[in-house]
């Protein structure tokens, strides 16, 4: 069954450091997503990405989150300057054009901003 | 505002011991709802999808129902690999596919 793999399982960063997240979606995929979760809260959506450009956005998606699909099977959300408040679980999730079966997610980056 | 609440927040079940979980919405134009398990420290794993009041959908113990303001899981005699948190979300009539997650339920089945 198609996955969406997420890279690094685990990643842990100084406050103010750079990180990039890395996500490649099922293959014949056409909308892409980020969410977070932080420990013990809902799932929230950050951005979605459609046709080589940013589709919607949240609050959260600040001028330190960007997105970008370099070669067209990567998929990555770079964090410019982590914060404490960065730290969470990032899902990246795919769906096809129309979405009927569902987004599917992956299984997660863990990140922890020391 | 878009909002999605689930209820209870945790249940603990025998196994065996049939139950429901809620999920209560309101969105300005529902697209769709979805039902969702996650395990610990992974990625939600996708259920069901449900469009329109009055549709169901079943997946072995499990069975989704929609109505105009919520949405039920129910689980039949459910056993212990079921335990996981339950997540339902909607997506609103819109084309970029956000969806707006409810805080969980997380079911613990006991042999």
């Amino acid at each position: 069954e198609p996955e969406v793999t997420q890279t690094p399982s685990h990643q842990v960063t100084q406050m103010g450091q750079e990180v990039i997240l890395r996500c490649v979606p099922i293959s014949n995929h056409l909308y892409f997503y980020w969410y977070r979760q932080i420990l013990g809260q809902k799932v929230e959506f950050l951005v979605s990405f459609y046709n080589n450009e940013i589709s919607e956005k949240s609050e959260i998606f600040d001028d330190q989150f960007s997105v970008e699909r370099p070669d067209g099977s990567n998929f990555t959300l770079k964090i410019r300057s982590t914060k404490l408040e960065d730290s969470a679980m990032y899902f990246c999730a795919s769906r096809r054009q129309g979405g009927g079966d569902g987004y599917t997610f992956g299984s997660g980056t863990r990140l922890t901003v020391v | 505002e878009d909002q999605v609440t689930q209820s209870p927040e945790a249940l603990r079940l025998q196994e065996g011991e049939s139950s429901s979980l809620n999920c209560s919405y309101t969105v300005s134009g529902l697209r769709g709802l979805f039902w969702y398990r996650q395990d610990p420290g992974k990625g939600p794993e996708f259920l069901f999808t449900l469009y329109s009041a009055g549709e169901e959908k079943e997946k072995e113990r499990l069975k989704a129902t929609l109505t105009k303001k919520e949405s039920f899981l129910h689980i039949t005699a459910p056993k212990p690999e079921d335990s996981a948190t339950y997540l339902c979300a909607v997506q609103r009539s819109s084309n970029t596919g956000k969806l707006i997650f409810g805080q969980g339920t997380t079911l613990q089945v006991k042999p």
